[in-house]
């Protein structure tokens, strides 16, 4: 069965860095695009960051451009997340999670259990 | 970018139909999908593509999608519905496609 699990996440002080890492298993990986989700505490979902199957597109929201990146490596089914110049706003819960996309319209099908990110000084 | 809105809440007694609605503009041209998420856990797929079940979820729950208003609906609502619920479209014209919205929390009377 699909099965991502997300590590990484940790309590660190603002402008400094961390790198979240997701494993997959139970499907094709490379088959799959990939994407990251955060949920900041008693708010809803934000889509931050999406790449695509061979990591020829990658999408990122504003509020993350030029500090966060998607990366995959698809040898060892894995996703990874840098997150470079952390601000309290970065704060949340991040999500691994599969896409799956038909016609113009894709969605997510799989979620890993999520991993904590708090910044604080 | 495109905006979808949900209600923060709705309310429905145990055993009568529930209705979520997401609205954004000509939604109706666009597929939504809907998630389920309970307190402490991940979301879940419940709905995609306006209307299908992935294999698992009950048929109480159902979606439709028209004009400016996609809606998903839970018929007989159920004590262990009570979560929160969002749509997500895929807006190709955005920097970032995925969007989702507000969510709309379900409590059972």
């Amino acid at each position: 069965q699909v099965r991502l699990v997300e590590s990484g996440g940790g309590l660190v002080k603002p402008g400094m860095s961390l790198r979240l890492s997701c494993a997959a298993s139970g499907f094709s990986f490379s088959d799959y695009y990939m994407t990251w989700i955060r949920q900041a505490p008693g708010e809803g979902l934000d889509w931050i960051s999406y790449i695509s199957f061979s990591g020829v597109t990658i999408y990122y929201a504003d509020s993350v451009k030029g500090r966060f990146t998607i990366s995959r490596d698809d040898a060892t089914e894995s996703l990874y997340l840098q997150m470079n110049s952390l601000t309290v706003d970065d704060t949340a819960v991040y999500y691994c999670a599969r896409g799956d996309c038909r016609g113009d319209s894709c969605y997510v099908d799989h979620w890993g259990q999520g991993t904590q990110v708090t910044v604080s000084s | 970018s495109y905006v979808l809105t949900q209600p923060p809440s709705v309310s429905v007694a145990p055993g009568k139909a529930a209705t979520i609605p997401c609205g954004g503009i000509n939604i109706g041209r666009k597929s939504v999908h809907w998630y389920q998420q309970k307190p402490g856990q991940a979301p879940v797929l419940v709905i995609s593509y306006d209307s299908d079940r992935p294999s698992g979820i009950p048929e109480r729950i159902s979606g439709s999608n028209s004009g400016n208003t996609a809606t998903l609906t839970i018929s007989s609502v159920e004590a262990g519905d009570e979560a929160d619920y969002y749509c997500q479209v895929w807006d190709s014209t955005s920097d970032l496609p995925g969007v989702f919205g507000g969510g709309t929390k379900l409590t059972v009377l």
